[in-house]
C-alpha cells in the first residue's frame, strides 16, 4: 500500500548543476502534479502530466524548468543549471483518473533542494 | 494572483478548545474546496473536502464550513489536541481547473 514516493528526500546541489526530481504516484494513479514550497510560504503550482504528456505547465519558469511522465518510470522534474533561488520544498501529488468528479491530491514526502 | 488566501500566518489555541481556520477565495468558479495539514519535512495529508452544492461537512472532530456568497470557508478543530499542531492549507479547484490552488497556510499550534 505504497503512497506517494518521491526521491531523494534531500538534494544537494551546486550552482549551475542539473538536479533531477522522481516522483512515483500511487499504484493506480495515472496524473502527476508537481509543487514547490519556498520557506515560509505555500505551495506553489508547477506542472500537471498525465502519462506521456504535459496537461499544465502553467507555473513552470520558462527557462531551465523541465517534467516528464513517461509511460514506464517515475515522473522526473528537471532543473538545469540550478541557481540559489531554486533552493525549496519540491512535492508530488498524485490522482486517481479524473472523470468530471472531484477527488483530493496524495502527496509525497517532497524532496529538500538545497543549492549552494 | 493570489486566488486563495489564508490570512492568519499562525494561530494559538489552548488544548480541548476550538480551533478555527479560515480561508478566502476569490474565484467563484471554483467548486470543490480541500484542507490538507502538513507536518515539518513531510507531505501534506488531506484532512476533510467540501463541495459547493454543500455549505457544512464534518469528519470526527474536524468540520469544514463553506459560504459561497461570501467566498469564505473555515475548518473547525474541537477539541483541539496537541497533536494538531501543524501547518493547516486550504485548496480549491473545479471542474474546469487542471490544478489544485493552495492558500500560504495557517500555522496551527495548540497549547497542553
Amino acid at each position: 500500500n505504497a503512497g506517494v514516493m518521491q526521491n531523494p528526500r534531500h538534494l544537494v546541489r551546486r550552482r549551475g548543476q542539473e538536479a533531477r526530481l522522481r516522483c512515483s504516484p500511487m499504484k493506480g494513479h495515472s496524473h502527476v502534479y508537481w509543487y514547490r514550497q519556498l520557506p515560509e510560504e505555500g505551495l506553489k503550482f508547477m506542472v500537471y502530466l498525465q502519462k506521456e504528456n504535459i496537461i499544465d505547465e502553467s507555473g513552470m519558469p520558462k527557462e531551465r524548468f523541465s517534467a516528464e511522465f513517461p509511460k514506464e518510470g517515475p515522473s522526473i522534474l528537471r532543473i538545469q543549471q540550478v541557481v540559489r533561488g531554486d533552493s525549496a520544498a519540491y512535492f508530488c501529488a498524485s490522482s486517481p483518473r479524473r472523470d468530471g468528479s472531484n477527488e483530493k491530491l496524495f502527496f509525497g514526502s517532497g524532496t529538500q533542494l538545497s543549492v549552494l | 494572483d493570489q486566488q486563495v488566501k489564508q490570512n492568519s500566518p499562525s494561530l494559538s489555541v489552548q488544548e480541548g478548545r476550538i480551533s478555527i481556520l479560515n480561508c478566502d477565495y476569490t474565484n467563484s468558479m471554483f467548486d470543490y474546496f480541500l484542507w490538507y495539514k502538513k507536518y515539518p519535512a513531510e507531505g501534506p495529508t488531506f484532512l476533510i473536502s467540501i463541495s459547493s452544492i454543500k455549505d457544512k461537512n464534518e469528519d470526527g472532530r474536524f468540520t469544514v464550513f463553506l459560504n459561497k456568497s461570501a467566498k469564505h470557508l473555515s475548518l473547525h478543530i474541537v477539541p483541539s489536541q496537541p497533536g494538531d499542531s501543524a501547518v493547516y492549507f486550504c485548496a480549491a479547484s473545479g471542474e474546469n481547473f487542471n490544478k489544485f490552488y493552495f492558500g500560504s497556510g495557517t500555522k496551527l499550534n495548540v497549547k497542553p
